[in-house]
């Protein structure tokens, strides 16, 4: 299994609401990430895990919490999001350490729209 | 901090010829990365192509090579024998290889149509 899934793939929310994104790998990576991308953008990094820890933050606003309660998945929670917060956020996965370089792996990404 | 530029927003190209991709960096790391990512629309974003800074010989990939000009911070993707499948955005990007801090540095990107 060389993929990594995204649930929903479309969510549209009011900037009261909370929802979370999920995101799933079954490779063994113990690295995952959380990326925001505009249209026709490159991906913005947001946040790494490894080794289900935080290790990286890329001073996201704090309406956006990350989680990952185990090695296979890794949780998005939103919360008072603001209309430019609209966005594909992508999800990625990698292996960690050794000489070469880990692939990171994208899934398919959630459309978000905020309202 | 490592930047990427792609000078070429959009390209077009008949279908089964050759179309060359524009990238180049600015860093003072000695040993690193540098990719090629292909983005269809609507679909995930997948790696193309690999090039490691201290290897001299050019990456290829099936129809996709790179031409990697170390002194002049330059790695360009030519892709031959285009096909209506490459249809895509494509993100050159960065990456030191010591200490790994998992960061890829993207380019803007260039969108790549390929007409039949």
């Amino acid at each position: 299994d060389t993929e990594v899934t995204q649930t929903p793939k479309h969510l549209v929310m009011g900037m009261t609401n909370k929802k979370s994104l999920k995101c799933e790998q079954h490779m063994g990576h113990r690295a995952m990430y959380w990326y925001k991308q505009k249209a026709k953008k490159p991906p913005e990094l947001m946040f790494v895990y490894s080794y289900e820890k935080l290790s990286i933050n890329e001073s996201v606003p704090s309406r956006f919490s990350p989680e990952c309660p185990n090695s296979s998945l890794l949780n998005l929670h939103l919360h008072a999001l603001q209309p430019e917060d609209s966005a594909l956020y992508l999800c990625a996965s990698s292996q960690v350490g050794g000489s070469s370089y880990n692939e990171q792996f994208f899934g398919p990404g959630t459309r978000l729209t905020v309202l | 901090a490592q930047t990427v530029t792609q000078s070429q927003p959009e390209m077009s190209v008949q279908e089964a010829e050759t179309v060359t991709l524009s990238c180049t960096y600015d860093t003072s790391e000695s040993n690193y990365y540098l990719f090629w990512y292909k983005q269809p629309p609507s679909r995930q974003m997948i790696l193309v192509i690999r090039q490691e800074a201290y290897k001299q010989q050019n990456a290829t990939e099936n129809r996709f090579s790179v031409n990697f000009q170390k002194a002049a911070k330059s790695f360009s993707l030519k892709i031959s024998d285009s096909q209506l499948g490459d249809t895509a955005m494509y993100f050159c990007a960065f990456m030191k290889q010591y200490p790994n801090d998992y960061k890829l540095s993207f380019g803007a990107g260039t969108t790549v149509t390929v007409r039949a």
